[in-house]
């Protein structure tokens, strides 16, 4: 059974760096066929995708994010982590890790983790 | 690269269809046969329900159906049920390992 679990920090300061882990169980990671991404839903918002990364250290970002983005993905530790940097109210939202599948589709979801950009 | 367009809303009665579009461009819907469709409940995780346009992942009832003509992928929903209220987002492969989604139809079951 593939479980996806997004933690981190609730609530981070503007101007900061937003930083989350996902942790993945029931399969490993280092599995070359997949990706693993972030996508985030602002409040009253659609879903965007942030980025996905894999084993062999190919990652994809989504271009208007990439220049404050770093996703990497620790096969040792079943962990995909997200970095972003210089966060606004505007980056306020749950932020869902996901499995993407051999078809570019998201296969496999966390529940999701909610993050306030607020002073 | 822009979301997707989709209504922002669709609704129908107990044991009716409803059809979602999902419109782009010929650099992502029109171009390639990766479009995958998700089912947002509040509190729960998105779950697929659609991939490579028409595909259903292994657990998905044969009620939801996709299609795609031109620029415009659509997902239908037959035999609609109560737990069929949802958000559902579209989402296609826009070349050069990009993604991108669409913003999202809240479908109401009346």
């Amino acid at each position: 059974q593939l479980d996806l679990e997004e933690s981190g920090p609730g609530l981070v300061k503007p101007s900061e760096t937003l930083s989350l882990t996902c942790t993945v169980s029931g399969v490993s990671t280092n599995r070359l066929s997949y990706f693993w991404g972030w996508i985030r839903r602002p409040p009253g918002k659609g879903l965007e995708w942030i980025g996905s990364a894999s084993s062999r250290d190919i990652i994809h970002y989504n271009p208007s994010l990439r220049r404050r983005v770093t996703l990497s993905l620790d096969t040792s530790k079943n962990q995909l982590t997200l970095r972003l940097t210089s966060v606004t109210a505007a980056d306020t939202a749950v932020y869902f890790c996901a499995r993407e599948g051999l078809e570019w589709e998201f296969d496999f979801w966390g529940q999701g983790h909610l993050v306030t950009v607020s002073s | 690269q822009s979301a997707l367009t989709q209504p922002p809303s669709a609704s129908a009665s107990p044991g009716q269809s409803v059809t979602i579009s999902c419109t782009g461009t010929s650099s992502d819907v029109g171009g390639y046969k990766y479009v995958s469709w998700y089912q947002v409940r509040p509190g729960k995780a998105p779950r697929l329900i659609i991939y490579q346009v028409t595909k259903r992942p292994s657990g998905v009832p044969d009620r939801f159906s996709g299609s795609k003509s031109g620029n415009t992928a659509s997902l239908t929903v037959s035999g609609l049920q109560a737990e069929d209220e949802a958000d559902y987002y579209c989402n296609a492969y826009a070349g050069s390992n990009n993604l991108v989604f669409g913003g999202g139809t809240k479908v109401t079951v009346l």
